[in-house]
């Protein structure tokens, strides 16, 4: 199993463009979640999906945020427009169902100047 | 409102000797605790995780101890090893592992040799 799957692995982008952050689940998993992980604040809960379907977006930290599940094999994290504050490490992970644990890819290093 | 607090921020080690990772938490409603570990460049990863019912668990060199009445859980690795050098997040949830994870801000564990 190739695990979860995140690309771009880095991406430098300048301030007021828009960014796609891609994430392809493990196989089966019907939980998704995206999480922003920076220095001042750890790791942070944005948003998770079951069965494709949003459940707590309430991490979202601004209308500029967006995320898509269109299906259960790739999910998107939009960011338009993008802030120099918006730089971090995004993880995507997925969990198999309730009662699973939680199984991260290995990131995007998001640089906006 | 940070809901789980973790110290210290960084540990320095030497080889053989005992790490010890203390976090404490509010929400008397958390009854899920998992001790990520995270290597550089790399996403967290599922160590060891205990439910209240229980004061102990072990696995292997990785021990989390639990108290209740002070909301207070700990990660010990025994005989720490230059391969243990990772950040190691504690993490609360309610509703078992079906819930949203709350996590710590992270211990830099360095083990020298």
């Amino acid at each position: 199993d190739a695990g979860v799957i995140q690309s771009p692995r880095h991406e430098v982008t300048e301030m007021g463009q828009e960014v796609t952050l891609r994430c392809k689940p493990i196989s089966g998993h019907n939980s998704l979640f995206w999480y922003r992980q920076t220095m001042m604040r750890g790791l942070e809960l944005l948003i998770y999906f079951n069965n494709n379907v949003p459940i707590d977006d309430s991490g979202m930290p601004e209308d500029r945020f967006s995320a898509k599940m269109p299906n259960a094999s790739f999910s998107t994290l939009k960011i338009q427009p993008s802030e120099p504050r918006d730089s971090a490490v995004y993880f995507c992970a997925s969990r198999p169902g309730p009662g699973d644990e939680q199984y991260f890819g290995p990131g995007t290093r998001l640089t906006v100047t | 409102q940070q809901q789980v607090k973790q110290s210290p921020q960084s540990l320095i080690v030497q080889k053989g000797g005992i790490s010890i990772i203390n976090c404490a938490y509010e929400n008397t409603a958390f009854d899920y605790f998992p001790w990520y570990q995270q290597f550089p460049g790399k996403g967290p990863a599922l160590l060891i995780a205990i439910r209240p019912d229980v004061s102990e668990k072990k696995e292997g060199r990785f021990t989390i101890s639990f108290n209740k009445s002070a909301k207070q859980f700990s990660l010990h690795i025994m005989d720490s090893q230059p391969g243990d050098s990772a950040t190691y997040f504690c993490a609360a949830s309610m509703g078992g592992s079906q819930g949203n994870l709350i996590f710590g801000k992270g211990t830099k564990l360095s083990v020298k040799p």
